[in-house]
């Protein structure tokens, strides 16, 4: 079954903890991208990756970090410097080229408190 | 700043009717046009996408109606049907990858 796993599905940390979201995809699609989407605001895009070692920032991504060691994988960091982490979290990925269906995750609702 | 204006916020149809919803944008390097369908607690799926070289994209139901000079795309949902009920994304990209979204239409249809 191909596809995207985010691991988990609802996660909650006290306020001045980092938290690592995960992605993992079996379509071996070489661009991953991490979006979070907040009520009334759309998605806004955190970080992408085009290949493997590779990553660049989106719209939105002072207060988190990614790695992309593998392909299959693209963890999303949210650290304590991010101000308003309560969000929904979404991943995606696609074959190579702008112009590629973006496939997406079910998301990890994050919860800070 | 958001790069893809999005109307209405949300809309509420009759079963049998038809969902307009609208985009606007402003980058000309902008040539592609998804629109995409989420349901709640899920990650949004493609639904129909255009290119700026057509001006009308028909699949099923869903109809795309692209205006390259007045930097308008929209989407149209015939004999809305209760499935339909979701919240609808536009966007826009370049051939950098990045996907620039509106900031979503909640269609909801009675039955």
């Amino acid at each position: 079954d191909g596809g995207i796993t985010q691991s988990p599905k609802y996660l909650f940390r006290k306020e001045g903890q980092n938290v690592t979201l995960s992605c993992e995809q079996n379509l071996n699609h070489d661009a991953m991208y991490w979006y979070r989407q907040d009520p009334g605001q759309g998605l806004r895009l955190i970080y992408y990756s085009q290949i493997v070692n590779d990553f660049q920032k989106g719209d939105i991504a002072e207060g988190y970090s990614v790695s992309r060691e593998k392909k299959e994988s693209f963890p999303l960091t949210v650290t304590s410097a991010q101000k308003n982490p309560t969000a929904f979290y979404l991943c995606a990925s696609s074959m190579s080229g702008g112009f590629y269906e973006q496939y997406f995750g079910p998301g990890t609702r994050l919860t800070v408190t | 700043q958001q790069q893809v204006k999005q109307s209405p916020q949300s809309l509420i149809v009759q079963k049998g009717g038809i969902s307009i919803i609208n985009c606007a944008y402003e980058n000309t390097a902008f040539d592609y046009f998804p629109w995409y369908q989420q349901f709640p607690g899920k990650g949004p799926a493609l639904l129909i996408a255009i290119r700026p070289d057509v001006s009308e994209k028909k699949e099923g139901r869903f109809t795309i109606s692209f205006n390259k000079s007045a930097k308008q795309f929209s989407l149209h949902i015939m004999d809305s049907q209760p499935g339909d009920s979701a919240t609808y994304f536009c966007a826009a990209s370049r051939s950098d990858y990045k996907l620039s979204f509106g900031a979503g239409t909640t269609v909801t249809v009675r039955a």
